[in-house]
């Protein structure tokens, strides 16, 4: 079955160290993206890419790191710059045909808990 | 700059009864309008969606929605829930051009009691 795996679902890092959340997916889509979910605030966008090698910031870059290096991985990198790190990060991936509209098919999430 | 808002943080309500879940947009542009569900530590799924054509959409497990283009609304409506229907719900807005950027309101949580 094609679809985004995210992993570990649940995570659990001190204050000051770096993590990276795993984004996989077998779609074949050219464009991924992450999020972040807080309560109250919806998602929020880190940042994306259209294209292997790629990547622009989102809303909310700061103190996140991306790389894409494989079509089908979009690793994020949450450093120890991000001042507020824990919550609920959800990836997403979508085709970029020329259709006017490519529905973002989105992972189960990464909750992330900052000790 | 275009945003969503969504003024019911939660809307409790008991089972069989309808409910409604109020989304308004604003956009100096046209957009496609969305209805995602979460449900509990889960990802979101795409629940309706309005492109173009009828302004009103319907999905598989009875949900509907109608874009209402001089009100700039874009409600969620289903005439009787299922306690399985608590989750949470966001709308969300696509600008009709350029990069497709989701942007999502605040997300209102639907409690359906017995």
């Amino acid at each position: 079955d094609g679809g985004i795996t995210q992993s570990p679902k649940y995570l659990f890092r001190k204050e000051g160290q770096n993590v990276t959340l795993s984004c996989e997916q077998n779609l074949n889509h050219d464009a991924m993206y992450w999020y972040r979910q807080d309560p109250g605030q919806g998602l929020r966008l880190i940042y994306y890419s259209q294209i292997v090698n790629d990547f622009q910031k989102g809303d909310i870059a700061e103190g996140y790191s991306v790389s894409r290096e494989k079509k089908e991985s979009f690793p994020l990198t949450v450093t120890s710059a991000q001042k507020n790190p824990t919550a609920f990060y959800l990836c997403a991936s979508t085709r970029t045909s020329a259709s006017s509209y490519n529905e973002q098919f989105f992972g189960p999430g990464t909750r992330l808990t900052v000790l | 700059a275009q945003s969503v808002t969504q003024l019911d943080s939660q809307v409790p309500v008991f089972e069989e009864a309808p409910v409604e879940l109020r989304c308004n947009y604003s956009s100096s542009v046209s957009v496609y309008l969305f209805w995602y569900v979460q449900y509990p530590n889960q990802g979101l799924q795409l629940l309706l969606k309005y492109l173009s054509g009828s302004t009103l959409v319907e999905s598989i497990n009875g949900f509907e929605a109608e874009f209402n283009k001089s009100q700039t609304s874009f409600h969620l409506r289903k005439p009787s829930v299922h306690i399985s229907d608590t989750a949470e719900y966001f709308c969300a807005v696509i600008m009709n051009t350029g990069f497709q950027k989701l942007v999502f309101g605040t997300g209102t949580r639907l409690l359906v009691s017995p």
